[in-house]
């Protein structure tokens, strides 16, 4: 399936790095989410765009900088990462006011800090 | 306390099985439930809705209880191929955010 896409699908990165994970849907969609899955816990959500605006920021450290161009992509700016964020981070999409609230995950970018 | 808590497991039935999961939810404003499927190493996927009236589809079939906040999975004749792990999912009305359960692992041998 390639409704929801993410690249790369695996990154290795030093503390010091700056790197972007990339995600495109082509589902039509006007949401779009990511979210951080490690080892045995539950999907955490980090970020939700909806209509290109963020809508919800979790939380989550300065380290991590989401960038919404158009309805259809999305980017996490990553620098000066630390090795607990070592994760699986995954992209989603959905339609929301459809009155479906499925939402759409991409393959996932598997990221490693040493 | 969680907002979505399931059985870890894992689960290991044989072919053939009938085996029920169980999920419990803290909020009692979530208006949305699901089952969402996660194979090793992949993206989870929508297995399926849940109705307040319960609802199967094929082989599995979904309960919720709105007064017990408890949502269950129930997956008969079991094939290799459930083997997975099942992600319990809740949202509040109008809204997109999704709570996800941790997930509970199921391994189907033959």
């Amino acid at each position: 399936e390639t409704g929801v896409t993410q690249t790369p699908r695996h990154l290795v990165m030093g503390m010091t790095n700056k790197k972007s994970l990339k995600c495109e849907q082509h589902l039509g969609h006007n949401a779009m989410y990511w979210y951080k899955q490690s080892a045995k816990k539950p999907l955490e959500l980090m970020f939700v765009y909806s209509l290109e605006e963020r809508v919800e920021n979790n939380s989550v450290p300065s380290r991590f900088s989401p960038e919404c161009p158009n309805s259809s992509h999305l980017f996490l700016h990553l620098h000066t990462l630390q090795p607990e964020d070592s994760a699986l981070y995954l992209c989603a999409s959905s339609q929301p006011g459809t009155g479906q609230n499925e939402q759409f995950f991409g393959p996932g970018t598997r990221l490693t800090v040493l | 306390r969680k907002e979505v808590e399931q059985d870890p497991g894992p689960f290991n039935v044989p072919e053939g099985a009938t085996v029920a999961f169980n999920c419990t939810y803290s909020n009692s404003a979530s208006q949305s439930f699901f089952w969402y499927r996660q194979d090793c190493r992949k993206e989870p996927k929508l297995l399926m809705s849940v109705y307040s009236s319960g609802n199967e589809d094929g082989r599995f079939t979904a309960q919720l209880n709105r007064a017990s906040q408890y949502i269950s999975l129930l997956i008969r004749d079991s094939k290799l191929s459930d083997s997975a792990t099942y992600l319990c999912v809740v949202s509040e009305r109008g809204y997109n955010k999704l709570i996800f359960g941790a997930g509970t692992r199921l391994a189907v041998h033959p």
